[in-house]
């Protein structure tokens, strides 16, 4: 069975552009999280998926991120414009149930000069 | 706000010996709870969870936590570590009432192991 992936694996970009990370998720599960790690702190939750549905997207920082699950399979994650404090690691994981396990993709880090 | 609190930043011990990693949690209600592992260069794997019943649990690798409902903790013990438990560990929390899947994590843990 493949796990959670992500695409790419780094990025570096300049303050401004746009930026788009995906996730792949395990086939069949209805869920799907974002989170991300900025370095030192600890890992933040950004948003949840059921299907294509956002059922929480609370962590969310602000309106310059857009998240999308077209088809409640992948899911891509758009940061426009990007800032100097975006940088970090974007995890996605997905569950089969809510609350459950939550496998991990290998993150993308993202670095914003 | 709910947070969930690790004890211990940086360990550092020699292989053999014991390991016994805090981890708290701030919320009343029942919680789902997790630790994670994430060795040099891979990603986030998960290492034991604890839904209900036996609050002792036993995880993959010689790994086990206890659940103390009456001290929100949910501390993770290895009796005698190997160098390659070398790696940083996470414990997450999930509120089971929340209506949403999300993870709250602790700030993570760096356990070095020396050989």
């Amino acid at each position: 069975e493949a796990g959670v992936t992500q695409f790419p694996s780094h990025s570096v970009i300049e303050k401004g552009q746009t930026v788009t990370l995906r996730c792949d998720p395990i086939s069949g599960h209805d869920n799907l999280y974002w989170y991300r790690r900025v370095m030192g702190k600890e890992i933040k939750f950004l948003l949840h998926f059921v299907k294509e549905s956002k059922q929480d997207e609370s962590g969310m920082p602000n309106n310059r991120f857009l998240a999308e699950r077209t088809g409640g399979t992948y899911s891509t994650l758009k940061v426009q414009p990007a800032e100097l404090e975006d940088s970090g690691v974007y995890f996605c994981a997905s569950s089969h149930i809510q609350g459950g396990e939550q496998f991990f993709g290998p993150g993308t880090r993202l670095t914003v000069l | 706000a709910q947070s969930v609190s690790q004890h211990n930043h940086h360990v550092i011990l020699s292989e053999a010996a014991s390991l016994e990693l805090g981890c708290n949690y701030s919320y009343g209600g029942t919680v789902n709870l997790f630790w994670y592992v994430q060795y040099p260069g891979q990603h986030l794997q998960l290492l034991l969870k604890y839904f209900s019943g036996d609050p002792l649990v036993k995880g993959i690798k010689g790994f086990e936590a206890e659940f103390i409902k009456s001290k929100f903790s949910f501390n993770l013990r290895k009796p005698s570590v190997q160098w390659s438990d070398t790696a940083e560990y996470f414990c997450a929390v999930n509120l089971f009432s929340s209506n949403t899947g999300k993870l709250i994590f602790g700030q993570g843990t760096t356990l070095q192991v020396k050989p």
